[in-house]
């Protein structure tokens, strides 16, 4: 079946860094998609979307790539700041708009 | 406020006795759906709906019903749950089902 998976299950970055969180999808039909932050407690928040007729998406210290060839998106965080510690998943819609998670990696921003 | 609600936020049952989690949205959105989800598994889709009276299954449909009566509401029913349903439960809506959702607090359900 259709799949989504996360490269890391964790990432620690120290504040002020660069963070980026990879995602692979496996059905090459995805036509859309998109990256949640969750904080503990919490439903998951929308960061950013893309769709596939577009490379690159940029939005407030964010940044999503798609490369359609390998079935690869990441997200990019600028300056990351403590408040960025979350699990971030990424989704993709399949067929039928049915949507798959990835597994999530939290992401643990060192002062 | 724009806002997805669920209801109960906790809930502890027994193996078997019919529940049902509402979920209601005040932002008129089409698509509504609704995610488990367990330790290292993520979420999981288990219905969603594309408008009034249409339900289609996600990934993991089994031992769930749902159902679309109204735009805003889509509650979710478990007509005899069983222990491997303990999950937290998220609802969320969208515009449409390419845009994107909004998720309410969630539900944590434990099943004995």
């Amino acid at each position: 079946g259709e799949s989504v998976g996360l490269h890391l299950p964790t990432l620690s970055v120290q504040e002020g860094d660069n963070s980026i969180i990879n995602c692979a999808y496996s059905n090459s039909a995805s036509d859309y998609f998109i990256w949640y932050k969750q904080e503990s407690g919490k439903g998951p928040q929308f960061i950013i979307d893309i769709r596939s007729n577009m490379d690159k998406r940029q939005g407030q210290r964010v940044t999503v790539l798609l490369n359609k060839t390998v079935k690869h998106l990441s997200l990019q965080i600028a300056a990351t700041q403590p408040g960025d510690s979350a699990v971030y998943f990424c989704a993709a819609r399949g067929s039928g708009n049915q949507f798959y998670f990835g597994t999530g990696t939290s992401l643990t921003v060192i002062p | 406020e724009a806002q997805v609600t669920q209801n109960p936020r906790y809930l502890i049952t027994v193996t078997g006795k019919k529940l049902t989690v509402t979920c209601s949205q005040n932002m008129n959105h089409e698509y509504m759906s609704w995610y488990r989800q367990d330790p290292g598994l993520g979420l999981r889709q288990i219905y969603y709906s594309m408008n009034v009276e249409v339900t289609d299954k996600g990934d993991v449909p089994e031992g769930y019903k749902v159902s679309r009566k109204e735009k805003r509401n889509f509650p979710l029913i478990l007509e005899s749950p069983s222990p491997n349903q303990t999950s937290l439960y998220f609802c969320a809506s969208s515009w449409k089902s390419a845009y994107e959702q909004y998720f309410g607090p969630g539900t944590r359900l434990t099943v004995t």
